[in-house]
């Protein structure tokens, strides 16, 4: 089993709709949970990190975790063709390393 | 401007010929690591270093070899380049690993060929 998994996809919405991104992981001990964005051929750049269960938005972005389902997801509201990217979800374990999942590919149709 | 710079962008070169890729970061980080990056397989770490003179493996470390010994700066070095080193190489760092409010910040990449 992988230590963090992603649907794989790729997803597609249409411009406006609410993408829904879903990640879970293996390692109880974790704390500290990451959404990075990257576009084709660039770095991964943060856009938001969680830490207690619940939400958090940030702007049209909002990340929810439950820690009893081991369970971590990412909405994007009025999603803008822009989004159109692949978006990483980053568990820190219990090793204090952080491990990410292979990546959720999103494409947010005009 | 607060970075981490990698050089080159591009690579392309023969089997066993030692490379270095070069990393440096001017935000006084602690921790840096390198990743690689292929398709299907997401970010894997190659190594990682908590602080100057401390290095240590991470998932995929065969092949690879780093050094740190100034804190801004974290070479990979690869000793005999075989085609499947062939990737995309991130350099990332971060004021404290893991367990903390921050997340890491990336280099741009490089593309590595190896032929």
């Amino acid at each position: 089993q992988k230590e963090v998994e992603q649907n794989s996809g790729p997803l597609s919405v249409p411009e406006g709709a609410i993408a829904s991104l879903n990640c879970t992981y293996s390692d109880r001990g974790s704390q500290s949970f990451f959404w990075y964005r990257q576009y084709s051929g660039k770095s991964p750049e943060l856009i938001m990190s969680i830490y207690s269960n619940g939400d958090k938005e940030d702007g049209r972005f909002t990340a929810q975790l439950n820690k009893a389902s081991q369970y971590v997801s990412l909405l994007i509201r009025d999603s803008q063709p822009s989004d159109s990217a692949t978006y990483l979800c980053a568990v820190s374990g219990s090793a204090r390393q952080l491990t990410f999942g292979s990546g959720t590919q999103l494409t947010v149709l005009p | 401007e607060a970075q981490v710079t990698q050089n080159p962008r591009y690579l392309i070169t023969v089997t066993g010929k030692k490379l270095t890729v070069t990393c440096s970061q001017n935000m006084n980080h602690e921790y840096m690591s390198w990743y690689r990056q292929d398709p299907g397989l997401g970010l894997r770490q190659i190594y990682y270093s908590m602080n100057v003179e401390v290095t240590d493996k991470g998932d995929v470390p065969e092949g690879y070899k780093v050094s740190r010994k100034e804190k801004r700066n974290f070479p990979l070095i690869l000793e005999s380049p075989s085609p499947n080193q062939t990737s995309l190489y991130f350099c990332a760092s971060s004021p404290y690993p893991g367990q903390s409010i921050y997340g890491y910040t990336f280099g741009s990449g490089t593309r590595l060929t190896v032929v």
